[in-house]
């Protein structure tokens, strides 16, 4: 069970906008700023968002994250195969003193 | 570019002992906490342990409190994870990974960059 909770699995098709929720409380994403990370099966993870909305050098805007209160978003526009992935939201508990993840969502282009 | 190799794993068995590497490069590691995740076959991440850039703050996930020690010898670039006790609930693949900032352990977490990964197997 996450501290986190993300859907286990989303899908589009190509071209399309999907978005992944994040749910937490107050003593983590409440309070603290928010990560996102794609996994592609047999890679590791690689880091798309920070700082709640922020895009690392060479992540296409097609990325995008935001946050309010107690849940984050990430969002992928025009969605391409290449895109199919797992996703997971992160963040610091100040209860828990510790990183949290969520549990990670599928996201499928069909 | 900045670059993360991890290396230490094997096979062990339940109860012994064993010591993961991630040597650092192409970056000012001294100036950067570092982090272990893990993730077990065909499950999702599981955060470790975080150390700050000084070594002087450490921090870990409830399900290794206690039998796992995370360090670092910036003279070398290195970090290291010991794991102790092991179980066979530890097998997986271990991440280190850097940090955006010098602490880790605060409200602006972010792990950046990351190594590719060493499997540790706990099995009898």
């Amino acid at each position: 069970q996450s501290v986190l909770t993300q859907p286990p699995s989303v899908s589009a098709a190509p071209g399309q906008k999907v978005t992944i929720s994040c749910s937490g409380s107050s003593s983590n994403i409440g309070n603290s700023y928010v990560s996102w990370y794609q996994q592609i099966p047999g890679t590791a993870p690689k880091l798309l968002i920070y700082d709640n909305n922020k895009r690392p050098s060479g992540i296409p805007d097609r990325f995008s994250g935001s946050k309010s209160g107690t849940s984050a978003t990430l969002g992928i526009t025009g969605l391409q195969t290449g895109d199919e992935a797992d996703y997971y939201c992160g963040t610091w508990d100040s209860s828990l003193s510790a990183v949290v993840f969520g549990g990670g969502t599928k996201l499928t282009v069909l | 570019q900045v670059q993360l190799v991890e290396s230490g794993g094997g096979v062990v068995q339940p109860g012994r002992s064993l010591r993961l590497s991630c040597a650092a490069s192409a970056f000012t590691f001294r100036s950067y906490a570092m982090h272990w995740v893990r993730q077990a076959p065909g499950k999702g991440l599981e955060w470790v342990a975080v150390i700050s850039y000084d070594g002087t703050n450490k921090y870990y996930g409830d399900s290794v409190k206690g039998r796992f020690t995370i360090s670092r010898d910036n003279s070398k670039n290195t970090l290291y994870l010991q794991m102790n006790s092991l179980r066979a609930e530890d097998m997986a693949v271990y991440y280190c990974a850097r940090d955006g900032g010098r602490y880790g352990g605060n409200s602006q977490v972010s792990m950046g960059y990351w190594g590719q990964g060493t499997l540790v197997t706990v099995s009898s």
